[in-house]
């Protein structure tokens, strides 16, 4: 079946750039998602991109999508320490809520 | 606008009891999902809809039961609640498949459930 896989943490400085990283098995994904979840809170979607593309900016939100490789990846440029939360990725074939998603990375900005 | 409500938050039941959890959506959404989330894991897919009146498994349905006898809700069962059933609940909502950006889902706050 469908694998999503993500490194746990991602500790990082204020200011500096964040790369999140995520892979995934099924060729068939259509739809790739970045998600992030506050402490308490529910999942929120951040962006997203279209297998047929690799690479979509959005603000300081950067995705690039190497499919070859099965390979996706979020920037956060100038990370906040409003950007502490976890991070999930996920893929699905026709639509957002029957998806496929990674354990989630946590990302820890220290001031 | 509300978006996606769950009932109730937070809810502790004994082993063997029952309990339906409450998913509301006030977009006019077909698709509706349930799933749990486990510490230090990503969301797991117990039972979705893609309309009024329907249901499907999703990847982890043992133990739960769902019913959509309403467009706008989605109920998710637990008939003998179980220890392992600790976790935190979400129901998300998303429009039908096949409209570009609309397939954005939404998710609720979550119930965080304990059985003991």
């Amino acid at each position: 079946g469908e694998d999503v896989e993500q490194s746990l943490f991602l500790s990082v400085r204020e200011g500096d750039s964040s790369v999140i990283n995520c892979t995934y098995t099924d060729s068939s994904s259509t739809y790739l998602y970045w998600y992030k979840q506050e402490p308490g809170a529910g999942l929120q979607l951040l962006t997203y991109i279209f297998s047929n593309m690799d690479m979509k900016q959005d603000q300081r939100l950067t995705v690039l999508l190497n499919k070859k490789d099965k390979h996706l990846s979020l920037r956060i440029a100038d990370t906040q320490t409003g950007d502490s939360a976890i991070y999930f990725c996920a893929e699905s074939i026709t639509n957002a809520g029957k998806s496929t998603f990674g354990d989630g990375t946590t990302l820890t900005v220290k001031p | 606008n509300a978006g996606v409500t769950q009932t109730p938050k937070f809810r502790v039941l004994k082993t063997g009891q029952s309990m339906t959890l409450l998913c509301a959506q006030d977009m006019n959404h077909e698709y509706m999902y349930w799933y749990r989330q486990d510490p230090g894991m990503g969301l797991r897919l117990i039972h979705y809809s893609v309309g009024e009146g329907t249901t499907a498994k999703g990847e982890v349905p043992d133990g739960y039961n769902v019913s959509r006898l309403k467009k706008q809700n989605f109920l998710l069962g637990l008939e003998s609640a179980a220890p392992s059933q600790t976790s935190v609940y979400f129901c998300a909502s998303s429009y039908t498949a096949g409209q570009g950006m609309n397939t954005e889902a939404f998710f609720g706050q979550g119930t965080r459930l304990t059985v003991v």
